[in-house]
């Protein structure tokens, strides 16, 4: 069974340009939950999807968005890019939301310079 | 919300000899209690997990336990081997917000041959 892939897996952008992040779930997963890691504040929840609904939200400013498509795949796009947005984006899919069990992609390293 | 405590964050072992780790958490609320592996350019990997109506889980060298009235929780490895050298972290999740994670800052095992 494939596992969570992310797309890209490296990104390079400048202050104020905007990126999208793409997340495929493993097969049969319906909830995508996304999550910032950086050095200084670690493993950070940003939004989770079910069923094309933002279920859950952290506590990121308004230029972090996501969405999620009818086959459970999920982008995240973060606007107006800051040099703090340099980090390591996670996708972990579940089975169903109110399943435990999460398994994450690689990781996209988003560097802003 | 809820606050996530691990220590500590760096540890070193030599080959053969056991590994703990400690988390507590401030939501008695939270029921799940997920630790992972995360090796340098992976995504964090599930290794193990307890729920709070269990005080002790094992799978092979590696077992949980967990204090609910403490609101603690341990990570257990015994016979440590050089490829269990990794970042680990623990995690406490509640059922009202199952893919919604919190997360310790990790702990840095090191394991000498």
């Amino acid at each position: 069974k494939a596992g969570v892939t992310q797309t890209p897996r490296y990104l390079i952008k400048t202050r104020g340009q905007q990126v999208t992040l793409s997340c495929s779930p493993i097969s049969g997963h319906r909830s995508v939950s996304w999550y910032q890691q950086t050095p200084g504040q670690g493993l950070q929840f940003l939004f989770e999807y079910f069923s094309e609904t933002q279920r859950n939200k952290g506590n990121f400013p308004g230029r972090f968005s996501g969405r999620q498509f009818s086959n459970s795949r999920s982008e995240m796009n973060v606007s107006t890019l800051e040099l703090g947005d340099s980090a390591l984006y996670l996708c972990a899919s579940s089975r169903v939301t109110g399943s435990y069990e999460q398994y994450f992609g690689p990781g996209t390293r988003l560097t802003v310079t | 919300g809820e606050n996530v405590e691990q220590h500590p964050s760096t540890l070193s072992v030599q080959e053969g000899d056991s590994a703990v780790i400690k988390c507590t958490y401030s939501d008695s609320a939270s029921n799940y209690f997920p630790w992972y592996k995360q090796e340098l350019g992976k995504g964090p990997q599930l290794i193990i997990d307890i729920r709070s109506n269990v005080g002790e889980k094992k799978d092979q060298r590696i077992a949980v336990t967990l204090n609910k009235t403490a609101k603690h929780f341990s990570l257990h490895i015994t016979e440590t081997q050089p490829e269990d050298s990794a970042v680990y972290f623990c995690a406490a999740t509640k059922n009202t917000n199952a893919g919604k994670s919190t997360f310790g800052d990790g702990t840095t095992l090191t394991v000498k041959p």
